[in-house]
């Protein structure tokens, strides 16, 4: 498809666990963002990707959270020893990075619940 | 650090009726300013943005919003509103496309 994928769509998991979210970003789009969305909030930002490389990883929670783009195309949010305040609704968002008119394009988020 | 404040959680309005969303934003610099429509079951779509230029913006489906710089605020506004606009709305700002803050969000539920 043409639009940003993000897989798995639903995860259910126990605490503790590990957790792995993946997002293909539309072809050609440079910069890569995670947002999580807890229920009733607004998107709250964890990491930017230019390229390869975080260019902004301020919002990442604590060290349990990582991001990895290694190819400047697919990214995947890797959650260790998951806590029940991880549930939400993480989404992936990508744009021009080189011309950014300021649009991201998002995909429709993977629900990740932790028991 | 930017702030977006969406006051209105949830705004009812019968369809036809015009319907004025509000956002206001706190920040030390410049920045650029969004709206964001979610439908049920899809992923968050651009509505309409200020870069620069002229304070009234106009966007998909009607939608216009105008910067107010005085007030830090930018209000999405539609004259005219359908069932099919039924969807939740965020307003987001920026200073430099790294980081973008979200409102928590404004349901409109437009009803028959």
């Amino acid at each position: 498809g043409a639009g940003v994928s993000q897989t798995p769509s639903n995860k259910v998991t126990e605490k503790g666990k590990y957790v792995e979210l993946r997002c293909d970003p539309i072809s050609g789009h440079t910069a890569l963002y995670w947002y999580r969305q807890s229920l009733g909030q607004g998107p709250e930002f964890l990491i930017y990707f230019q390229g390869t490389g975080a260019a902004d990883d301020s919002g990442l929670p604590n060290d349990r959270f990582f991001a990895v783009r290694p190819e400047g195309s697919v990214s995947t949010l890797k959650i260790q020893r998951t806590e029940r305040g991880d549930s939400a609704v993480y989404l992936c968002a990508s744009s021009f990075g080189g011309s950014h008119t300021g649009e991201l394009f998002f995909g429709e988020g993977s629900r990740l619940t932790v028991l | 650090a930017q702030s977006v404040t969406q006051l209105d959680s949830q705004v009812p309005v019968f369809e036809e009726a015009p319907v004025e969303l509000r956002c206001n934003y706190s920040s030390s610099v410049s920045v650029y300013l969004f709206w964001y429509v979610q439908y049920p079951n899809q992923g968050l779509q651009l509505l309409l943005k200020y870069l620069s230029g002229s304070t009234l913006v106009k966007g998909i489906n009607g939608f216009e919003a105008e910067f107010n710089k005085s007030q830090t605020s930018f209000h999405l506004r539609k004259p005219s509103v359908h069932i099919s606009d039924t969807a939740e709305y965020f307003c987001a700002v920026s200073d430099n496309f790294n980081k973008f803050y979200f409102g928590s969000g404004t349901k409109l539920n437009v009803k028959p």
